[in-house]
């Protein structure tokens, strides 16, 4: 079992570059998420996702867009990449919407855009 | 508005002390309450959780929390330190926005542990 698979791990773009992250889970949940993880920011939601086809905006959500068109996957898209959004990025899964169940992490991907 | 909060960046303790990394929170409705742990290039692992019943959970790794309702806290403690648990610790809470649910994270504590 899988559980959460992110890739790549590591990545740099030159600003103004476009990328995807990618992120697949075999664990059949509804709800997938992006956080990212900055330096005494804790972790802040991007965007998240309760089911497939259906994505909504979390706390940072500028400059990022998501697709939801399978369970499995949830992709992260960078249209333009900015310096600010050089971070590590986590995806994140859970069971259900009501916020009651534990999520599981990827391992990451560590992101800088020079 | 909805938010987590821990107070201290580091907590350091020498091994075999009992630690408390610390959490409160201030939201609408039940609280879902939430810790997590993480290592060194590692993504966050589940430690344990508060929904509902006793105020005193355990969880993984001989953890355990107490929820104070009336404190707004969910405390994280062990009764006795072990180096391999110093890593990065997170609080989470699960917060409601309209018809959706979302969980937030606090900023981290970074728990350090010394022989």
């Amino acid at each position: 079992n899988a559980g959460v698979t992110q890739t790549p791990k590591f990545q740099v773009l030159k600003t103004g570059q476009s990328m995807t992250l990618q992120c697949a889970q075999d664990m059949n949940h509804e709800y997938m998420s992006w956080y990212r993880q900055d330096p005494g920011m804790g972790l802040r939601l991007i965007h998240y996702s309760v089911g497939a086809g259906i994505t909504d905006q979390g706390e940072v959500p500028n400059g990022y867009n998501v697709s939801r068109s399978t369970t499995e996957d949830f992709p992260l898209r960078l249209l333009s990449a900015a310096p600010s959004q050089t971070s590590v990025y986590f995806c994140a899964s859970r069971p259900g919407g009501g916020g009651y169940t534990e999520a599981f992490f990827g391992q990451g991907t560590r992101l800088t855009v020079v | 508005a909805q938010s987590v909060a821990q107070p201290e960046d580091q907590v350091n303790v020498a091994e075999g002390n009992p630690l408390t990394v610390k959490c409160t929170y201030s939201v609408s409705g039940n609280p879902y309450l939430f810790w997590y742990v993480q290592y060194p290039n590692r993504g966050l692992q589940f430690l344990l959780k508060y929904i509902t019943g006793d105020n005193l959970v355990k969880g993984s790794y001989g953890f355990e929390a107490e929820f104070n309702k009336s404190q707004t806290s969910f405390h994280l403690k062990k009764p006795s330190a072990l180096v391999s648990d110093s890593a990065l610790y997170f609080c989470a809470v699960r917060v409601l926005y309209s018809s959706a649910s979302k969980i937030i994270f606090g900023s981290g504590t970074r728990l350090s542990i010394r022989p």
